[in-house]
């Protein structure tokens, strides 16, 4: 079965550095991974999405993911930090194909604050 | 231009009343969801529409019952409501021919039951 463990349920990191969020994945097949972004109070965002092409995935606002199939991992990196990156942060697979479509299957989400 | 739109953007409301959310998208997609975030801010599917037909029904109580007018169009009606039922829910949507599967989600609807 598909599933996501998001090993830290809140991040956080001063404005300017490094972001890391972790992401481990389950698959019985070659997985389709998402992360997506969730703002105080506003809709989810889709930031990138791996599909199987390049392992490195570039989204919005500077955020990158690697995926690596040895250590079943899809962890989303910033190479520095802003104020406005504080929000919720889902990691996502698709789910099995049942009846013509596949289901998005989420993370626990990860909690990312931006000091000063 | 708002792609996935939602009203209202709150409701409160008693135990045991009716109520219901609706969602609207003009992206032209042909799949519609909802989606309950809980206050754990955990996300899981409820329902998907294709062409107005379902396509996904998770494990939900009867009383909440999806209505789909129109391919641009998913409403989510909620009888006889719960405390358990406050969440935050979340209208997306998608087209389903697309190899990505990529959902745009709306701003959602938080639900409170008092």
């Amino acid at each position: 079965a598909q599933s996501v463990t998001q090993l830290d349920s809140h991040v956080s990191v001063s404005e300017g550095t490094p972001v890391l969020l972790r992401c481990n994945y389950s698959s019985s097949y070659s997985p389709s991974l998402f992360w997506y972004v969730q703002h105080p109070n506003k809709g989810l965002q889709l930031l990138l999405k791996y599909t199987s092409a390049a392992t490195l995935v570039k989204g919005i606002n500077g955020f990158e993911a690697e995926f690596k199939k040895s250590e079943t991992s899809f962890h989303l990196t910033k190479p520095s930090a802003h104020m406005s990156d504080a929000a919720e942060y889902f990691c996502v697979v698709r789910g099995p194909y049942s009846g013509g479509y596949n289901k998005l299957i989420f993370g626990a989400g990860t909690r990312l604050a931006v000091h000063p | 231009d708002t792609a996935v739109s939602q009203t209202p953007k709150y409701l409160v409301t008693q135990m045991g009343n009716d109520k219901s959310i609706k969602c609207e998208q003009n992206l032209g997609h042909d799949t519609m969801y909802w989606y309950k975030q809980d206050s754990k801010k955990f996300l899981k599917i409820m329902f998907s529409y294709n062409n107005k037909e379902l396509i996904i029904n998770e494990t939900v109580p009867n009383r909440f019952s999806p209505k789909s007018p129109d391919k641009a169009h998913l409403n989510l009606h909620i009888n006889s409501l719960e405390l358990g039922d406050s969440a935050v829910y979340f209208c997306a949507s998608s087209q389903s021919r697309g190899s990505y599967n990529e959902q745009f989600f709306g701003p959602g609807t938080r639900l409170t039951v008092l």
